[in-house]
């Protein structure tokens, strides 16, 4: 069965106290691994895609990176706008996103 | 331009009344996704369509739960006979198609709370 685990469930960061976020994964073939912002009372908003092991993605103070058995997100330099929750997904068979629960993060000015 | 549009946001109901939750995706997505987020749990899947096809409905929840597709547009999701366990945000995504090149684009969700 598909599966997907995030850790930590909630991170708190001082402003530009750099970390990383961890996705792990099982599946059954990889088609693609997905990362997604959440902020409250919104929908999830695409950050990334990642297809390969070793394969990486940036975009402003974050940047994607997938091996074979897991996902990291790491934020540098944190701002408080970062502040949200974290979501990544793999694609199931059927071409849904299967999801994890999320990391929240909080980053206090 | 235009995101995915869900309505209504919010919607409080009475146990035991149906509900019909409305998604209108992004112009051109041929595939549509159904998702369930209650507070603490990550996304719950519950259906897609293909066009106005839903191949697999088993990740409805129960019986009372149906969707359907018209035009390759618009979606409904129905409720029958609401359960106070059926209050979650109910989520919405469309993707140009089921592809591994397609990111999913969410709704900001209807909020449903049953009473």
């Amino acid at each position: 069965e598909d599966q997907v685990t995030q850790s930590p469930e909630a991170l708190r960061l001082q402003e530009g106290e750099s970390s990383s976020l961890n996705c792990s994964y099982t599946v059954s073939g990889l088609r693609g691994l997905f990362w997604y912002r959440q902020d409250p009372g919104k929908g999830p908003e695409f950050l990334f895609t990642l297809y390969s092991a070793g394969e990486e993605k940036e975009k402003e103070r974050l940047k994607a990176t997938l091996t074979k058995k897991e996902s990291f997100l790491h934020i540098t330099a944190p701002k408080p706008e970062d502040s949200a929750t974290y979501l990544c997904a793999v694609k199931g068979s059927q071409g849904n996103l299967i999801f994890g629960k999320g990391t929240k993060l909080s980053v206090k000015p | 331009g235009a995101g995915v549009s869900q309505s209504p946001s919010n919607k409080v109901t009475e146990k035991g009344k149906d509900v019909e939750l409305r998604c209108d995706p992004i112009s051109g997505h041929t595939a549509l996704y159904w998702y369930r987020q209650s507070l603490g749990q990550g996304l719950e899947f519950l259906i897609y369509f293909q066009g106005n096809s839903a191949p697999d409905k088993s990740g409805l929840p129960s019986d009372r739960f149906s969707a359907e597709r018209t035009g390759g547009s618009v979606s409904t999701l129905t409720i029958q006979r609401t359960q106070q366990e059926d209050s979650a945000v109910y989520l919405c995504a469309s993707s140009l198609a089921l592809g591994q090149n397609s990111p999913l684009h969410f709704g900001n969700g209807t909020r449903l709370t049953v009473t």
